[in-house]
């Protein structure tokens, strides 16, 4: 069946510094791929998605691309600040009706002064 | 702004209980989720329903329920409450068609002693 994996965390990074976190899929046909923030004490929030390959997600300075060949959907952003710190989900949805977003296991990232 | 509302951010239940958690959604979607979500292990599906009435099984619908009785409430049900049930419960919604994203409440964090 359809899957996510992300990389596990947590992700420890100084604020200014790139983020990048991967994500890659498995599924049959073109899903749907997102980017979901889980900020503390939160319920999560899109942050950003792409639905067709070579498409670009971006949002608050976070950037995905959609990568068919390689089956991926790493997230980026040049420059991280304190306030990004959060748990992030990649998720991805089967291009058809009657179906769920499946989820990766989350990253922690963890963004010090 | 879309809006999906827990009816509580905080339960305690003691094991055997029938344990309600209600969900409400105010913008006209057609699809309503459950998710519990664990350390380390993300967030899985509970149950979905895409219509009144309607309801599937998501990956762990084993010691769980649903409702759905009108289109704006999606209700889980407990039907006897054991420790291993204890943890982090989101509901989410979304529109019916391809591509489309699910917003999520704030959840409900279930502790069953």
């Amino acid at each position: 069946g359809d899957s996510v994996t992300q990389m596990e965390g947590p992700v420890t990074l100084s604020e200014e510094a790139f983020l990048t976190i991967n994500c890659t899929y498995t599924a049959t046909g073109y899903p749907s791929l997102f980017w979901y923030v889980q900020y503390p004490g939160e319920g999560l929030q899109l942050l950003l998605k792409a639905t067709k390959a070579d498409d670009k997600g971006s949002n608050k300075g976070f950037e995905a691309t959609y990568r068919k060949e390689t089956t991926s959907f790493h997230l980026e952003k040049g420059s991280v600040q304190v306030s990004d710190s959060a748990v992030y989900f990649c998720a991805l949805r089967a291009n058809q009706a009657g179906t769920a977003l499946i989820f990766g296991k989350g990253t922690t990232l963890s963004v010090s002064s | 702004d879309v809006k999906v509302t827990q009816s509580s951010r905080y339960l305690v239940k003691r094991t055997g209980e029938k344990v309600f958690l209600e969900c409400v959604q105010d913008m006209d979607h057609e699809n309503m989720f459950w998710y519990r979500q664990d350390p380390g292990l993300g967030l899985r599906l509970i149950y979905f329903s895409y219509d009144v009435k309607m309801k599937e099984k998501g990956d762990i619908p084993e010691g769980y329920s649903v409702s759905r009785e009108k289109k704006e409430r999606f209700s889980l049900i407990l039907e006897s409450a054991s420790t291993n049930q204890t943890s982090m419960y989101l509901c989410a919604s979304s529109r019916q068609g391809l591509n489309t994203e699910a917003f999520f409440g704030q959840g409900t964090r279930l502790t069953v002693v």
